[in-house]
Parts: structure tokens; sequence; C-alpha cells
């Protein structure tokens, strides 16, 4: 079975660039969830979605950032404009049921020079 | 604020012996508490969840604990091998709000 899939692996761009992530959920999971790991912070929930659509966003930093999802199978995580103190691995996540083990893609590694 | 400690940042033990590591949280009253683990590199993966009335849950070689009074969860791997080394985090979730992780044990399991 596919797990979640993000793209892409590794971003590196300066700062003031837009930056999109993307993530592809297992198929049939109706909640998404967006994470950012730092070493300072750990990881740290960003916001989800339940069945496409926001459902709490307050974990967004700045309103730099902003993310969708079109559809059930797709979604992404945007950040314009991008600053250093961005840089961290950023995770998507989906589950099939609310407070149920969460499936992991293996993350963006996002450097903002 | 809630917090989510989990003692030892890095645990070294000996191959065959059994790793403890420890969940401490404050001010959070978690309906269900979740272990993960995390190798360099890739996202967490699923290991074991166990819910605020169950006090104890098994696979395999892997034990939770969750003590709702001391609030406390114990994550033991028994007969530890070098492929467990890894870091472990645990992480908390309630009827309102969604997974709250904490910082992770770095796990290394010695030949």
């Amino acid at each position: 079975d596919a797990g979640v899939i993000q793209s892409p692996r590794h971003e590196v761009t300066e700062m003031g660039q837009e930056v999109t992530l993307r993530c592809k959920p297992i198929s049939g999971h109706d909640y998404l969830f967006w994470y950012r790991q730092t070493m300072m912070r750990g990881l740290e929930l960003l916001i989800y979605f339940n069945n496409n659509v926001p459902i709490d966003d307050s974990g967004m930093p700045e309103d730099r950032f902003s993310a969708k999802m079109p559809n059930a199978s797709f979604s992404t995580l945007k950040i314009q404009p991008s600053e250093p103190r961005d840089s961290a691995v950023y995770f998507c996540a989906s589950s099939d049921r609310i407070n149920q083990p969460q499936h992991f893609g293996d993350g963006t590694r996002l450097s903002i020079l | 604020s809630q917090k989510i400690e989990q003692n030892s940042e890095a645990l070294n033990i000996q191959e065959g012996k059994t790793a403890t590591l420890t969940c401490n949280y404050t001010n959070y009253s978690p309906a269900y508490l979740q272990w993960y683990r995390q190798d360099p590199g890739r996202g967490p993966v699923f290991l074991l969840l166990i819910r605020e009335n169950e006090k104890e849950k098994r696979k395999e070689r892997l034990k939770v604990t969750f003590d709702t009074t001391l609030k406390q969860s114990l994550f033991h791997i028994t007969a530890s091998q070098p492929a467990d080394s890894a870091t472990y985090l645990c992480a908390l979730s309630g009827s309102a709000r969604q997974l709250t992780f904490g910082s992770g044990t770095q796990l290394t399991v010695l030949p």
C-alpha cells in the first residue's frame, strides 16, 4: 500500500521566494495534518483538515503560511514570502479517524537562505 | 499551559536489556496516548496507542503503561536489539485537541 507521499523531499531557496510543499494522503483517510519539526521546538501541528475542510489552523505561525486541500488526494502548504526562520522539516500525516494513529510522510527538508 | 516531558534526551543500553522510556505530562487530561518511532531522515511511525481507561498495552516486545493519576506513561522494549535504536516520541490527544508531541528520547542499543 502506498503511504503518505510528500514532495519535494528537499527544497533550498532564497529568502523572499514562494515555497510550495505538496502532500498526497493515504486513500480513504479523512484527516490530513501538516506538522513542522525543528530541534528547538520539536514536532508542532500547523493545521489539519477533515474531509478537505480546514478545522484548526491555530498552529500556523503567520499569515505568510497558507494551506489548501482542493480534493481528498492532495494538499499544499505554501509559504510566501519565505524567511530563514522557516527552515525546518515539514511533515504531512493522515488518519482515518480522529484521535487514531497517524501515518506520516517522510517530510520535506526546507532550507531558506 | 500543557507540557509533555520525555525524560532523558538520550538513553544508551546494552543489547538484550529492557529499555524503559518515560513520558510525563502536566495541565492535560488526555484521552489517548500514542508512541511513535522516528528514524533519521524519516517521518514518525506509529507503534502503540493506549486509552485513558487502559492500564497497559502490549505488542510483541513492546509494552506501554498509562497512569492517569501520576500523569505518566512508560514505554518498554524488552530484549532490545541494535535495530531498536531510534528516537521515540510520545503524543497525547483528547476529545478537543489533536496530537501534541513530546520532544522525544533518542535510544541507542549497544551491541
